[in-house]
């Protein structure tokens, strides 16, 4: 069936630098790749989304690109703080049918 | 505008009974989608519904089941709960479907022992 896979599972890093989640999936009509951002004791946020026909999209100081070739695609988070601490979801959509397929999660720690 | 709102917060179930959640969507969104999360399987597509009727249906026995007022509040409902329906359960609404833009509730979080 199709999937996404995630990778790491955990990061951590250090406060004030980058971060990058990666994520490949499997069907190549997947045309929507959200991320979503989950603190504890909440549901995921979204924080940034891209379709199939852009490359990169940028919001303040997160990122996403995606290579559709590679079926890949990465959330950079620069500068990154003590409150981007939690777990980080990528996704995709199943191109047949209406649904999103999530990946197994990133546990993010910023490091004092 | 309110957010995504689910009831109620924690549950706590013993095997063979039965239990309903609510989900109420952001005001002006007609699609809810449900998702059950683990530790071990992560975020997994239960169903969605859309005008009342389900649009979409994940790989879940037929003990998961829900449905969809007029107003778009939707309820889920497992029966004969099982020790490993234990998880957190999400809805999350959208305007008009499962791949746009989808906004979580903070989930019920149930309990079966």
């Amino acid at each position: 069936g199709e999937n996404v896979e995630q990778h790491p599972s955990t990061l951590s890093v250090q406060e004030g630098d980058s971060a990058v989640i990666k994520c490949t999936y499997s069907d190549s009509a997947s045309n929507y790749f959200p991320w979503y951002k989950q603190e504890l004791g909440k549901g995921p946020q979204l924080i940034i989304d891209i379709r199939s026909n852009v490359g990169e999209k940028k919001d303040q100081r997160i990122a996403v690109t995606l290579n559709k070739t590679a079926k890949h695609f990465s959330l950079h988070i620069t500068e990154t703080q003590p409150e981007d601490s939690a777990v980080y979801f990528c996704a995709a959509s199943i191109g047949r049918d209406d649904k999103i397929i999530f990946g197994k999660g990133t546990r993010l720690h910023i490091l004092p | 505008k309110a957010g995504v709102t689910q009831t109620p917060r924690y549950l706590i179930k013993t095997r063979g009974q039965q239990v309903t959640l609510s989900c109420s969507p952001i005001s002006g969104h007609r699609s809810v989608s449900w998702y059950q999360q683990t530790p071990g399987q992560g975020l997994q597509f239960l169903f969605e519904y859309f005008s009342e009727t389900q649009r979409n249906k994940g790989n879940f026995p037929g003990r998961f089941s829900g449905r969809q007022f007029s107003n778009s509040r939707s309820e889920m409902n497992v029966s004969t709960l099982e020790l490993g329906d234990s998880a957190l359960y999400l809805c999350a609404s959208s305007l008009f479907g499962s791949q746009e833009t989808q906004y979580f509730g903070p989930g019920t979080r149930l309990l079966v022992l």
